[in-house]
């Protein structure tokens, strides 16, 4: 594979579930990012990694927890959601976090539904 | 902080003709201006990007210009094909990623 890749697609859960979100990158970049995708609102950074150390917390929820354990995998543990969590979470890399904002590489998105 | 605004939210076009999308920014720090397409099921995709010692850059049927004193910028594409139809994201940047706002989006129709 190639690219950016996530897992799941697609993802329903209730509020009382835990589930993770999976993102791996083929292009051996150093940073990944974690951003939120809500309808008719802009897309919203979320967490930063430099070389699997956190670098940036958005002003997340705490029911929101990033991790990563190299520099090709990132994952975002979910925990007692809302349903104003639902939307489409994107993973993106890039090859210096301290880089200017461009050339992220954006993968599919994991679209999320908290019932 | 840097507000960004999009619009059209919506925009249908006859294939073969032109689409226009606009954004204007309030931060006169902000010196990068990337362009996004997002297609049904993808992630959004870097299509062109310009900085601010520019006024115009064209790629192919796509083309950015940039008024750094009005504070707008716009996306052009010329001769629309169904496979343009995508949701277009414009940004604003005047440093690294966490100096970075989106716009909300265009969802452009190319009507064959």
């Amino acid at each position: 594979e190639t690219g950016v890749t996530q897992t799941p697609r697609h993802l329903v859960m209730g509020m009382t579930n835990k589930k993770s979100l999976k993102c791996e990158q083929h292009l051996g970049h150093n940073a990944m990012y974690w951003y939120k995708q809500s309808a008719k609102k802009p897309l919203e950074l979320m967490f930063v990694y430099s070389l699997e150390e956190r670098v940036e917390n958005n002003s997340v929820p705490s029911r929101f927890s990033p991790e990563c354990p190299n520099s090709s995998h990132l994952f975002l543990h979910l925990h007692t959601l809302q349903p104003e969590d639902s939307a489409l979470y994107l993973c993106a890399s890039s090859q210096d976090w301290t880089a200017r904002f461009d050339e992220q590489y954006f993968g599919p998105g994991t679209r999320l539904t908290v019932t | 902080g840097e507000n960004v605004e999009q619009h059209p939210s919506t925009l249908s076009v006859q294939e073969g003709d032109s689409a226009v999308i606009k954004c204007t920014y309030s931060d006169s720090a902000s010196n990068y201006f990337p362009w996004y397409k997002q297609e049904l099921g993808k992630g959004p995709q870097l299509i062109i990007d310009i900085r601010s010692n520019v006024g115009e850059k064209k790629d192919q049927r796509i083309a950015v210009t940039l008024n750094k004193t009005a504070k707008h910028f716009s996306l052009h594409i010329t001769e629309t094909q169904p496979e343009d139809s995508a949701v277009y994201f414009c940004a604003a940047s005047s440093g690294g990623y966490q100096k970075v706002t989106f716009g909300t989006g265009t969802k452009l129709q190319v009507i064959p």
